[in-house]
């Protein structure tokens, strides 16, 4: 299983986009990166996922390097209530794989200012 | 459609008993995976489980807990003579067979405090 990098924390002013880095450099071919992310103590929500393409979706972009072995996750327009955990895993595609080593790390810690 | 319903939200209990904590996963999805979040850390993963089978127990203790999915109900974590180290936040994720969009979907969790 590919285990992940990301630092601690990054602060960002509202408004402004946010780009939080992942770096994933053992990811296998047949692996997704997903990006999560946790307000306070609520559960994780789901933002967006990629395998070598870039993605956006109505929350953010995803942004996967050619050799796949990092990602960057940008919001567009940071807001107050952007502030949060945000969680980079890679995950396999077959989940009848062994999918249960997808760990989530500690996570960056993404304080959005005004 | 519901989501990923978790009860109770919040479980006290005293060291030494019992804790059952459960997981009603989103309707389609088979696959349940149990997570543990101690104060000030992330999540961890303990077990993945389909229907009447366990997956991966990686991560669970091995002794105390326990989990299952039995064919009709929810999901339940069990930990036995629980321990003030078991206060935690404890979280399910369920995602349908397929991989399908999003992966995991996320409970809001049951935050089990031993006193």
């Amino acid at each position: 299983d590919a285990k992940t990098t990301q630092p601690t924390s990054m602060d960002c002013a509202e408004g402004r986009a946010a780009n939080l880095p992942c770096n994933h450099s053992t990811i296998s071919g047949n692996e997704y990166v997903y990006w999560y992310r946790q307000i306070h103590s609520q559960g994780p929500q789901y933002i967006i996922h990629g395998l070598k393409n870039n993605e956006t979706n109505e929350m953010a972009s995803l942004i996967i390097t050619e050799d796949r072995k990092s990602s960057t996750l940008i919001l567009p327009h940071a807001t107050l209530r952007d502030t949060a955990v945000y969680y980079c895993i890679v995950r396999p595609s077959d989940l009848n794989t062994n999918a249960g080593k997808s760990t989530f790390g500690d996570g960056t810690t993404l304080t959005v200012k005004p | 459609n519901a989501g990923v319903m978790q009860n109770p939200r919040h479980l006290v209990r005293r060291r030494g008993q019992e804790a059952r904590l459960r997981c009603s996963p989103m309707k389609g999805h088979s696959h349940v995976y149990w997570y543990r979040q101690l104060p000030e850390e992330g999540l961890k993963f303990m077990v993945y489980l389909q229907k009447e089978n366990i997956i991966d127990e990686s991560g669970m203790p091995k002794e105390r807990f326990s989990a299952e999915f039995p064919k009709e109900g929810p999901s339940i974590l069990r930990i036995q003579q629980v321990v003030r180290g078991d206060s935690a936040a404890y979280f399910c994720a369920s995602s349908p067979p397929n991989r399908g969009k999003g992966g995991y979907t996320f409970g809001s969790g049951t935050r089990l405090t031993v006193v």
